[in-house]
């Protein structure tokens, strides 16, 4: 059972607000992602993370940022939320082989 | 660049019949292969995985194989059950950042 954790779970706010998507997970893990998924099902990686300040964009340009201050904590921000970006985001973290996922953020820009 | 292709994208079968769900991976480096099963407004959830040194592995109703040469995997569902339906995600995986297929919406009719 993995533990990690995404705060909200759902979050419906107006175009031009800065917003936090918060992950967690207390397993250790030094390696941590960040994906957009879409309607489709596909999952498409915007950041990832090897350790504390170590992070890095992924395969599908983001306008968002992240950081890694803790082993524990990989926060995503938007700093100007538009339309565009609503999407569900899923936060990772793997160590070794296995990766585990969080319960996802359901993000509406209205 | 690394690839994996799944089919099909949309698999619909009578409950108690089997399912199955094939990938293909272009990196021969690949050696680790979990799947992946996300229910509706959740996370996905690694549901079993298979090593490169293993052609087989069974858990349950649900098994994998893996033909190495042809650089093919598959996930086997047998006698399906209503709480089978999800979509579900292969993946492939060496030592650097795991590339998911675009994943399989299973339908089980009743």
């Amino acid at each position: 059972e993995a533990d990690i954790y995404q705060t909200p779970r759902y979050l419906v706010i107006g175009t031009g607000k800065k917003i936090t998507l918060e992950c967690s997970q207390t397993m250790g893990h030094d390696k941590m992602y960040w994906y957009q998924q879409d309607p489709g099902m596909e999952l498409h990686l915007i950041h990832y993370s090897y350790g504390v300040n170590s992070t890095e964009k992924g395969d599908l340009s983001s306008e968002s940022t992240v950081s890694r201050i803790r082993t524990e904590h990989f926060p995503l921000t938007l700093e100007s939320a538009r339309p565009s970006h609503t999407s569900q985001y899923l936060c990772a973290s793997k160590q070794g082989s296995e990766q585990y996922f969080g319960p996802g953020t359901r993000l509406t820009v209205t | 660049g690394e690839n994996v292709e799944q089919h099909p994208s949309t698999l619909s079968v009578q409950e108690g019949d089997s399912a199955v769900i094939k990938c293909t991976y272009s990196d021969s480096a690949s050696n680790y292969f979990p799947w992946y099963k996300q229910e509706l407004g959740k996370g996905p959830q690694l549901i079993i995985d298979i090593r490169s040194n293993v052609g087989e592995k069974k858990d349950q109703r649900i098994a994998v194989t893996l033909n190495k040469t042809a650089k093919h995997f598959s996930l086997h569902i047998t006698e399906t059950q209503p709480e089978d339906s999800a979509v579900y995600f292969c993946a492939a995986t060496g030592d650097d950042k795991i590339i998911f297929g675009k994943g399989t919406r299973l339908h089980i009719l009743p």
